[in-house]
């Protein structure tokens, strides 16, 4: 199996909205409502922000969305802000096994 | 609230076996769910190793499944990780993680800290 595929870098400045993309295939992404979304900061461990495509853990801010359309997943963190700026991994089950994409640095300009 | 740490060598010489264990506290394995295994190599993306049931069944990144064993020990609360002839390519932040559901691995919501450990002679 591969990784998922995640654009590289994206970018926004406060208050503006970002999407970040994560592609599969019908064995991971399309074929399951397991898709979750990790922001991980320089030196820290991975933090749930979405899990079974939309839902968001208590505490996480409403401001972070996540959706699925086929293949591709898509992590929405609206309003953004200073502290949002960080690495964000999707991963999905895949039955057997799990795969995570390659990561997306985010950058609040 | 569960919690979850990594123990094991930092230096693991090339060709030779790297063994971790997760000590689990707050929470029974014998009571159910799959405990996972993720790495992620200095300034790289994270990446699933394995994840061992409670009654031992195991599943394993096919990449990786040549040179992976996860057992786990219910008596000490631990699961293990063996990973095979590494090379400088192991290198990374080994994290144990346990999901969300107890039927499977669809996220991971409780993470251990991570160690890092190096392969080098």
């Amino acid at each position: 199996q591969s990784a998922l595929t995640q654009p590289r870098s994206v970018s926004g400045s406060p208050g503006q909205s970002v999407t970040i993309s994560c592609t599969g295939t019908s064995s991971d992404v399309g074929g399951y409502n397991y898709v979750s979304w990790y922001q991980q900061h320089p030196g820290k461990v991975p933090k749930l922000m979405i899990y079974d495509v939309s839902k968001r853990p208590s505490g996480v801010p409403v401001r972070f969305s996540g959706s699925k359309s086929g293949n591709t997943a898509s992590l929405t963190i609206s309003g953004l802000q200073a502290e949002d700026e960080a690495d964000y991994y999707c991963c999905s089950y895949a039955g057997s096994y799990v795969v995570f994409g390659g990561g997306t640095k985010l950058t609040v300009l | 609230q569960v919690q979850l740490q990594e123990s094991g060598p930092g230096l693991v010489k090339p060709s030779e076996t790297l063994s971790l264990t997760c000590t689990v506290s707050g929470y029974s394995i014998s009571s159910g769910y799959y405990w996972n295994w993720i790495r992620q190599p200095p300034g790289k993306g994270l990446e699933w190793i394995g994840s061992v049931y409670h009654s031992g069944s195991t599943y394993y990144n096919p990449s990786l499944k040549s040179r992976v064993t996860i057992s786990v020990d219910t008596s000490k609360n631990q699961f293990s990780l063996k990973l095979s002839s590494v090379t400088a390519a192991d290198t990374a932040v080994y994290y144990c993680a346990r999901p969300g559901i107890a039927a499977a691995s669809t996220y991971f919501d409780y993470w251990g800290q991570g160690t890092l450990v190096t392969v080098s002679s």
